[in-house]
């Protein structure tokens, strides 16, 4: 079973688009994030999410908004997607603040 | 604020060489430290950590000692293989009410016959 998955796996679109990535955890794990790993392989923590809970936003535009439907889902919606968000976007949980993150796979996203 | 720094690499080995990866740290309190490691198309997986000083993870061969005179945690294995070519990140968390992962900008890993 997957413990942290995203979906989709890729995403190809044109620059102006919005797009959803999804993010699931069966982990019942309490805390969710995004990072995102640019072309150079550097991760930054993007959102963090504490029992639907908006906790971390580090200083990013606000076409990213993240949605916490419940605990185990943190979605990803981008609108007007630039160029520069081309990159992979990673999908966390952990069980509480200190806890081990575990990733998803990552969603690769190319904007044209 | 807190930050991370690997060696640069790539680096290059032989089979059943000794690998050592640098990674020091600037972090206020007492972070928890991480080595996670990133295969071609995949994405991270812990691969060990340790949360006080003094600390040894260790998993697969690799080990790393939370070092807090010298703010190092260093990766090493004794003998690489192949099949540990991949991406290596080595992280902090501070804990607390906003924990997050603070990444140094990772180190790949040759490995050849």
């Amino acid at each position: 079973d997957t413990a942290v998955s995203q979906t989709p796996k890729y995403l190809v679109t044109q620059m102006g688009n919005d797009k959803s990535i999804k993010c699931e955890q069966n982990l019942g794990h309490d805390t969710m994030y995004w990072y995102k790993q640019d072309s150079k392989k550097f991760l930054k923590i993007m959102f963090s999410y504490n029992n639907k809970e908006l906790i971390i936003n580090e200083t990013v535009p606000n076409r990213f908004s993240p949605k916490s439907p419940d605990k185990a889902h943190l979605n990803l919606h981008i609108n007007s997607l630039e160029l520069g968000d081309s990159a992979v976007y990673f999908c966390a949980s952990s069980p509480d603040f200190a806890g081990t993150q575990y990733f998803g796979p990552g969603t690769r996203l190319l904007v044209l | 604020g807190d930050s991370v720094t690997q060696m640069e690499g790539p680096v290059t080995l032989s089979e059943e060489a000794f690998l050592t990866i640098n990674c020091t740290y600037t972090a206020t309190g007492y972070p928890s430290l991480f080595w996670y490691v990133q295969y071609p198309g995949e994405g991270l997986q812990l691969l060990l950590k340790a949360t006080k000083a003094d600390d040894k993870g260790s998993n697969k061969g690799f080990e790393a000692t939370y070092r807090k005179e010298t703010t190092s945690f260093h990766l090493e294995k004794g003998s690489v293989q192949v099949s540990d070519s991949a991406v290596y990140f080595c992280a902090l968390s501070g804990g607390g009410t906003a924990s997050k992962l603070t990444f140094g900008t990772g180190t790949r890993l040759q490995v050849t016959l």
